[in-house]
Parts: C-alpha cells; structure tokens; sequence
C-alpha cells in the first residue's frame, strides 16, 4: 500500500459543477496538508496548504482535513475550463534532519467541459 | 525571469549515455529539491539541498544518479549509463528555507527520453 493513495481519473465535470478531489494516507505522522495544481507541461503550483485538521478556504477552493479518517480533500466551487488540469495532494511529517519533504498522491486529471 | 529555470526543456539520449540536467533556483532561496514524475505516478522525492548542509540524498534510486550544488545556487543532476527505466520529467523546486510555511515553487521540467 502507498503511503498517498489518489484516484488518477479523469474526472469530467461540466462547467459550474462543485468538483471534489480526494487522497487518502496512511501515516498518521503526516500533519502538513497540500495541494497542487499542474497544467500539462508545466511544473507543480501550491494551491493550498493546511496544518492539522479542518478547513481553509481561498477564493472558489476548500481544503479539508480529516485526521481521524486519514483523508483529504479539496473542493472547488463554480469550476471553469481553466481549472482543467492534474492535481497532486501532498503532505509531510515533522522533520527529520530539517527539512518537511513532502509524500505526493499519484494527481487526478481534471476536465471541466464547457 | 523570476521562477525556478530547468534546462534543457526536452532531452533524448540514447541507452548507457550520461545526461546532465541543470537548475537555477529562485534568487535567495536556500533550499532546492530535485523529484522524478513518471507516466501515472507522482512527484518521487530524489534529492534536497539546504545552504552548505550536507544534502539528503535519501531517495536517490542508485548510485547511477548524483547531484551537487555550486555556490549555494545553481544545481546539476547527472544520470550516468542511462536505462530506458530513468524516462521521466525531472523536476527541481526551490524555497526560501525549511520551514513549514515555506511553499515550493517548481519548474516546468526536464522530460528525458531514454531510447
């Protein structure tokens, strides 16, 4: 079993729809949550990040975190085409030797369709 | 510009060759990582850098693969005697430290094609 375990999709949605995007992780020392979003040929962008558990919102994004079940998610009000892309959940425990290198979930490949 | 630069952009290389692959980091940031993203997978953690630290070269796949980290800036990843296994988008990311609240800004990549 990965330590990130993430749906690959695709997930197709028509613009509008609430999207949610889930990972689930079987560490209980990660506490650092994240996720990104990745365009096709482009590098990783930080859409979100959250410590322990809750919620945090930004703009038309959520992300959850719920410890007790091990299980993320990001959700994603009025989505739009330009939200079509992969995105990758991460998270990280308390350093060892200095650094919160983060564990990547596998993404999940977006599509919202007009 | 003002991102984390990879070059080249594209690589394809044949069988046992060596390929070096290059980074240029954001201005100030001490800390740099280099991860693997193959085909369906996610991001592998390879390697980190932090100022003159020793770097944690913890998830370097074999001693095929090195990295070093001149003047605290620019960093190189070497692949020697290339295997069609090592295809794969390498990325490089930096940060302004180690802390927590301190995000990653990547690259877009090198996509290196072994034949």
């Amino acid at each position: 079993q990965k330590e990130v375990e993430q749906d690959p999709g695709p997930l197709s949605v028509p613009e509008g729809a609430i999207v949610s995007l889930n990972c689930t992780y079987s560490n209980s020392a990660f506490q650092y949550f994240m996720w990104y979003r990745q365009y096709s040929r482009k590098g990783p962008e930080l859409l979100m990040y959250t410590y322990s558990s809750g919620n945090k919102e930004d703009g038309r994004f959520t992300a959850q975190v719920d410890k007790s079940s091990k299980y993320i998610s990001l959700f994603i009000r009025d989505s739009q085409p330009s939200d079509s892309a992969t995105y990758l959940c991460a998270m990280s425990a308390s350093p060892s030797g200095g650094s919160y290198i983060p564990t990547f979930g596998r993404g999940t490949s977006l599509i919202v369709h007009p | 510009g003002a991102g984390v630069s990879q070059s080249p952009s594209n690589k394809v290389t044949e069988k046992g060759k060596d390929v070096e692959l290059r980074c240029d980091p954001i201005s100030g940031h001490t800390a740099l990582y280099w991860y693997r993203q193959s085909l369906g997978q996610g991001l592998e953690f390879l390697i980190y850098f932090q100022g003159n630290s020793a770097p944690d070269k913890s998830g370097l796949p074999s001693d095929r693969f090195s990295a070093e980290r001149t003047g605290g800036s620019v960093s190189t990843l070497t692949i020697q005697r290339t295997q069609q296994e090592d295809s794969a988008v390498y990325l490089c990311a930096s940060s302004a430290g180690t802390g927590r609240n301190q995000p990653q800004h990547f690259g877009d990549g090198t996509r290196l094609s072994i034949l």
